[in-house]
Order: C-alpha cells, then sequence, then structure tokens
C-alpha cells in the first residue's frame, strides 16, 4: 500500500502570509497527486490534480508543485476564507489521504 | 450543477446493518467512476470504496467482505450497504464523483453521519 506523509499536522498562519504544506509518497506515485480543502459541514473542494494543475474557479493563490515522492501545496497570500484543513491523496495506486494539515489562524 | 446527495445515516448497534443512498445530479451519472471516502471524528479522511462505470468495485482492506457498494444509473444513484457495524465505522460518509478518464475526486457531497454505538 501507499503511505502518504503530509506535514504540519498544524500550521498557525496569519492573514497574508504565505503557507506551504508538504506530501511525501512512500513511493513514486507519477505526479498522481491532488489536494482538497476540507471546511466542517461542507463539501471537501478540488484544488489541484496532477500535482499542480489548479482547478477551475480556485484562486491562484493556491499552487502545487513536487513530484515522484514529494509534493507541495502554496498559498501565497492567505485569505481568511482559507483557513481549513487541507489533505494530499495519492491516485496512482487505489486512493491513499494524507493526515491533514490544519490551517488556523495565528 | 453538479449535486450529490447523501441520505441513510444514523444510529445503528453494534453488529447491526445500514444502507447509504447517494443522489446524483446535474451530470452524466453511468459515465463516471463514484467513490465512498468516510471521515471519522477528530480524524482524516479514509477511501472506502469505488465503482466503476461498468460495476466494477474495489474496497478498503478496512471494510472489505462487510460493505458492498452499487450504482443504478436509471435511477442516478449510488449506495453503500454497510453490514457487520463496528464502533470504528462510526464517521461522515461522503459520496465522491471521480473525474472522467482519471481518478481524483472532482466533486463531493456534504456526507452524511453514521453512528455505531450501543
Amino acid at each position: 500500500d501507499i503511505q502518504m506523509t503530509q506535514s504540519p499536522s498544524t500550521l498557525s498562519a496569519s492573514v497574508g502570509d504565505t503557507v506551504t504544506i508538504t506530501c511525501r509518497a512512500s513511493q513514486s506515485i507519477n505526479n498522481w497527486l491532488a489536494w482538497y480543502q476540507v471546511k466542517p459541514g461542507r463539501a471537501p473542494n478540488l484544488l489541484i490534480h496532477k500535482a499542480s494543475t489548479v482547478e477551475s474557479g480556485v484562486p491562484s493563490r493556491f499552487s502545487g508543485s513536487g513530484s515522484e515522492t514529494e509534493f507541495t501545496l502554496t498559498i501565497s497570500s492567505l485569505q481568511p476564507d482559507d483557513f481549513a484543513t487541507y489533505y494530499c491523496q495519492q491516485y496512482d495506486t487505489y486512493w491513499t489521504f494524507g493526515q491533514g494539515t490544519k490551517v488556523e489562524m495565528k | 450543477e453538479v449535486q450529490l446527495v447523501e441520505s441513510g445515516g444514523g444510529l445503528v448497534q453494534p453488529g447491526g446493518s445500514l444502507r447509504l443512498s447517494c443522489a446524483a445530479s446535474g451530470f452524466t451519472f453511468a459515465n463516471h467512476g463514484m467513490n465512498w471516502v468516510r471521515q471519522a471524528p477528530g480524524k482524516g479522511l479514509e477511501w472506502v470504496s469505488y465503482i466503476s462505470p461498468y460495476g466494477t468495485t474495489s474496497y478498503a482492506d478496512s471494510v472489505k467482505g462487510r460493505f458492498t457498494i452499487s450504482r443504478d444509473s436509471a435511477k442516478n444513484s449510488l449506495y453503500l450497504q454497510m453490514n457487520s457495524l463496528r464502533d470504528e465505522d462510526t464517521a461522515v460518509y461522503y459520496c465522491a464523483r471521480a473525474a472522467l478518464g482519471l481518478s481524483f475526486f472532482d466533486f463531493w457531497g456534504q456526507g452524511v453521519l453514521v453512528t455505531v454505538s450501543s
């Protein structure tokens, strides 16, 4: 099974900050990596797929990068609506999520 | 507009059964693979099961042999039959659409709560 290790588990930041979340796969996943935003009581929202392809309608402050086993999600100029929990997901072999990163207000 | 609406959750005793439904609209349901994903209280997301447009199924090891995924394209509906429920199955269950030709999840429902407790 492919394991996904996400860090940090919690990130304290302020509006306007640039934040970076890291996701590491236990083996190469050929860039088959997605990022999701989850808020309590809401449907999860797909942000990025294929490691760096930003979904239509997602603000340009969200970006993804990486390859093979190391990936990052960057949020530039954090906005109030961005305080949420973020998950990476590999879809190379079945599906596995990272443990999640909660972005909270400092 | 794509919509996925889950129903059928509730309180069930350990060892009991429950059937979740997901009503899909706003897209050609028959063309898409569909998934169930769950989130236990205070925990992260866990993929549970997948069904292809043709009916091929996959399950997480944690539910294999106890849960059955199915679909009815005439009714634009996805189902999850959950048997032999355990305390650790307590979670919010989400229905999620697989993107066409790809397998990340491009639309999700808001989820339904399943509580397994005596």
